[in-house]
Order: structure tokens, then C-alpha cells, then sequence
């Protein structure tokens, strides 16, 4: 049964760098992407980016300049920081898994199939 | 950028059906996905590739496409079905992972 443990710092000041790691227990680590996903009080879920056990990466465009996803293989673990943040980056944070399949060099999703207890961060001053 | 829609809410009755839309122009071309998340708790993908269903998933939750349009139905609903659904796809580059606003299904 994979599990993905998550932690990092939750209180931040603005200007500040948010960093948070998800470790994976029970699974491979290749042939998947890993996720983050933030979710603000009261609203809804935002991708925030993915990589693959190779560091292949793909960010979402509204903060791509702000966002740097890592991976460290020899540890089956990712990581995420997030620059320059600001209260509108007050959220739960979410590690997930994409389940996937590489067919023929096609890619074939199979849905975010497993997710870490989320850590809430708070950027206040 | 891009943009999945979702009705705000939906309110069933216990037993009664209820389908959950989400429209987004990209649909056509991009599987749609569904996940469950209920307060204080991480999410939980009910639906994959517009209507395939997870091992462990009820069978009274199912998923189908039409155009821009993808739903979610539940049948047969029941209180614990009562949480917040979110569908998620791609856009149309396939690059970038985008979530519709979410629905609060609510069962009277």
C-alpha cells in the first residue's frame, strides 16, 4: 500500500520561500508523476505543478515563475518550494500521485490515486 | 487560461440520483477526471477517464462525456455521499493540469 508523508514549515512571513517534501513509502518511486496541489480556506483545489523520477517538469503557467519542483530518487522523495509568497498563498498544501501508464512513448492517466494528509501553510506577517 | 465549469451546488434527496456537470472547451480532446473530498480530508478520485471507476469506488458512481461537457452520476445517493466534487483535465496543450471550482453535492 503506497503512502506519500508529507512536511515542511507552516508559517511563513511574506517574501519568504516555502518549502515542503513528500516522501514515498510502500511503492516505486519511477514511472509515475508526482504532484502538488494547494487548496485556500473555504475554496477550491489549484495544481500547482509535477515531476517525474527523472525531474521531468511541468508547471502551472500562473506560477511557474515562483515554483521549483525537485526530486531526489536515492530518498523516493520530491519536494516544492515556492517563492516571494504572499498571503494569497495561505492554503493546504497536497502531495499526490499520478497514476499513469507510458505505452509506445504515450502517456495514458489514470487519475491522482493517492495523496499525503496535506499541510496547512500560513503566510502572515 | 483555461477554465472548467461547475455548478456551484446540487441538492438530492437520499435515494434520488444526482449528476454533476463540469464544461470545459478542451473536453473533447482530454479525459476528464473526478475526485470526492469530504472536510478535513485529502481528496479521493472516484472517476478516471471520463467514466472508468476506480477498484473500492461504489458502482452507484459513474462518469460519461458529451462534447465540452463531461458528468458525474451518482445513483442512489446516500448521506455519505454528501462532500465536495472536483473535476480535473487538461488543457488543451495536455501540459497543464487545471480543476473545476468544485460542487458542494448536498443530501437533504
Amino acid at each position: 500500500q503506497v503512502q506519500l508523508q508529507q512536511w515542511g514549515a507552516g508559517l511563513l512571513k511574506p517574501s519568504e520561500t516555502l518549502s515542503l517534501t513528500c516522501a514515498v513509502y510502500g511503492g516505486s518511486f519511477s514511472g509515475y508523476y508526482w504532484s502538488w496541489i494547494r487548496q485556500p480556506p473555504g475554496k477550491g483545489l489549484e495544481w500547482i505543478g509535477e515531476i517525474n523520477h527523472s525531474g521531468s517538469t511541468n508547471y502551472n503557467p500562473s506560477l511557474k515563475s515562483r515554483v521549483t519542483i525537485s526530486v531526489d530518487t536515492s530518498k523516493n522523495q520530491f519536494s516544492l518550494k515556492l517563492s516571494s509568497v504572499t498571503a494569497a498563498d495561505t492554503a493546504v498544501y497536497y502531495c499526490a500521485r499520478w497514476f499513469l501508464e507510458i505505452v509506445d512513448s504515450l502517456y495514458y492517466y489514470y487519475g491522482m490515486d493517492v495523496w499525503g494528509q496535506g499541510t496547512t501553510v500560513t503566510v502572515s506577517s | 487560461s483555461y477554465e472548467l465549469t461547475q455548478p456551484p451546488s446540487v441538492s438530492v434527496s437520499p435515494g434520488q440520483t444526482a449528476r454533476i456537470t463540469c464544461s470545459g472547451d478542451a473536453l473533447p480532446k482530454q479525459y476528464a477526471y473526478w475526485y470526492q473530498q469530504k472536510p478535513g480530508q485529502a481528496p479521493v478520485l472516484v472517476i478516471y477517464k471520463d467514466s472508468e471507476r476506480p477498484s473500492g469506488i461504489p458502482e452507484r458512481f459513474s462518469g460519461s462525456s458529451s462534447g465540452t461537457t463531461v458528468t458525474l452520476t451518482i445513483s442512489g445517493v446516500q448521506a455519505e455521499d454528501e462532500a465536495d466534487y472536483y473535476c480535473q483535465s487538461a488543457d488543451s496543450s495536455g501540459t497543464s493540469w487545471v480543476f473545476g471550482g468544485g460542487t458542494k453535492l448536498t443530501v437533504l
